[in-house]
């Protein structure tokens, strides 16, 4: 089942801070975040794979409760290169399906000048 | 090396044709997996190999798709009679895929291959 995420999109001024918000209703293995901007190719940002871990890439940030099945990506002062669409993507435990991917629908970032 | 290559990156067809593209992994990479993506949604899954093994195949996919790996390298991806609501974009991607490394399994996407059925 394919994850939810929320807003669907978000519209900032430079400098503004942004959450995005993961949730399954499966237990999640781990959690990827991609970026994509428009006509190119999705971007890996980052992975999680421990209840409660949280990643850093330099001011965008992840958390990852495997209790609450859920993901949130932190931007923080926020640049016009942030700009895109955002998905994470589930990943499974085990079996053939390992390393396989279920991406949310994503959520649609604008930075503003 | 130069990452995901697919090819064509773009495909307008009619309803009824067959299509076929194409995808170069990155070389050291042992997996390598195709998606679909149309307007406004996340890729979803169509099928993945593991060198030359198709390990999964979505079960939304009609008999009309096919992929091959046949020597664990490039993929070849066909659709037969396409129809319109085959129109999207297709994307591959590839990983190196190492059980003893948790997380090791990052997916580097290509560029896609856009498929338009008039």
């Amino acid at each position: 089942q394919q994850p939810v995420q929320s807003p669907q999109a978000v519209i900032l001024r430079e400098g503004e801070d942004a959450v995005i918000n993961c949730s399954s209703s499966k237990a999640l293995y781990s959690v990827h975040w991609y970026r994509q901007k428009h006509g190119e190719a999705p971007v890996f940002l980052m992975i999680l794979l421990k209840g409660g871990e949280q990643k850093g890439h330099e001011k965008i940030s992840a958390s990852f409760n495997e209790k609450k099945q859920q993901s949130s990506l932190y931007l923080t002062a926020s640049q016009l290169s942030y700009s895109g669409t955002y998905f994470c993507g589930s990943g499974n435990a085990g079996g053939t399906s390992y390393g396989k991917l279920t991406f949310g629908q994503g959520t649609i970032l604008t930075v503003h000048p | 090396d130069t990452g995901v290559s697919q090819d064509p990156r773009h495909k307008i067809t009619k309803r009824g044709q067959n299509v076929t593209f194409r995808c170069d992994p990155i070389s050291e990479h042992n997996r390598l997996y195709w998606y679909r993506q149309t307007l406004g949604q996340g890729p979803e899954f169509l099928t993945y190999f593991q060198n030359e093994a198709q390990l999964e195949k979505s079960r939304l996919l009609s008999d009309r798709f096919s992929a091959e790996r046949p020597k664990g390298s490039f993929s070849t991806l066909e659709i037969q009679r396409t129809e319109q609501g085959d129109s999207a974009m297709y994307l591959c991607a590839s990983s190196f895929s190492d059980r003893g490394l948790a997380g090791a399994n990052v997916l580097t996407f290509g560029a896609g291959s856009r498929l338009t059925v008039l």
